[in-house]
């Protein structure tokens, strides 16, 4: 079955440092999404990737999707504290009507 | 606005007992999901939805089963409740189609002893 891997597992930082997590899929993805999941909390939808090579921006987020539409990445510049959290991919085979596949997810954890 | 609302948010069950984990959402979404998430696995699908009437099984569906009635609900239901399903477990819902993120429940923490 589709297999979407995750990397790096954890990630330690100074605030102010940047943070970048990696995913990657066993097979060619319609889209890509990405979710942040406070400590204690539920997953949120941040945002979906669709084309080949797309990058989207979201303040200090900058999300890509690979030409080939089996990587994806997500980088965060300058981290604050209240970047802290759990930060799934999540990919997708079909039009819609199939359930995503998660990644594992990377854990951010901040040293002020 | 309600989202997904997910009932109990607390349960101990001990080994056997049957349960209801339930899950409605008031955003007339088409698709309504249920994962499970324990420490270093993520989230794995258990069953999900396209429409009332129609479900479909996940990566790990063994020991729960679904029914969707209507479009607000998607109620899970653990036939006899082993210590292997401890975990956490989470609702989602969205538009069927793939420009739309999902929306989650805020989960039912389920302890089996």
């Amino acid at each position: 079955g589709q297999q979407v891997m995750q990397i790096p597992q954890y990630q330690h930082v100074q605030e102010g440092e940047d943070f970048t997590t990696y995913c990657n899929s066993s097979t060619t993805l319609s889209n890509i999404q990405w979710y942040k999941q406070r400590p204690g909390g539920h997953p949120v939808f941040l945002i979906q990737l669709v084309k080949s090579g797309e990058v989207k921006k979201q303040k200090r987020l900058t999300f890509q999707f690979g030409e080939a539409k089996k990587n994806s990445s997500l980088h965060i510049t300058a981290t604050q504290t209240t970047d802290v959290g759990t930060y799934f991919c999540a990919g997708r085979r079909g039009g819609g009507a199939d359930g995503l596949t998660f990644g594992k997810g990377t854990h951010l954890i901040i040293q002020p | 606005n309600a989202g997904v609302t997910q009932t109990p948010k607390f349960q101990v069950l001990k080994t056997g007992q049957s349960m209801t984990l339930q899950c409605a959402q008031d955003m007339n979404h088409e698709y309504m999901s249920w994962y499970r998430q324990d420490p270093g696995m993520g989230l794995r699908l258990i069953h999900y939805s396209v429409g009332a009437g129609i479900t479909d099984q996940g990566e790990v569906p063994n020991g729960y089963n679904v029914s969707r009635s209507t479009t607000e609900d998607f109620p899970l239901r653990l036939l006899s409740a082993a210590p292997s399903q401890t975990s956490v477990y989470f609702c989602a819902s969205s538009y069927v189609g793939r420009g739309y993120g999902y929306t989650f429940g805020s989960g039912t923490r389920l302890t089996v002893v």
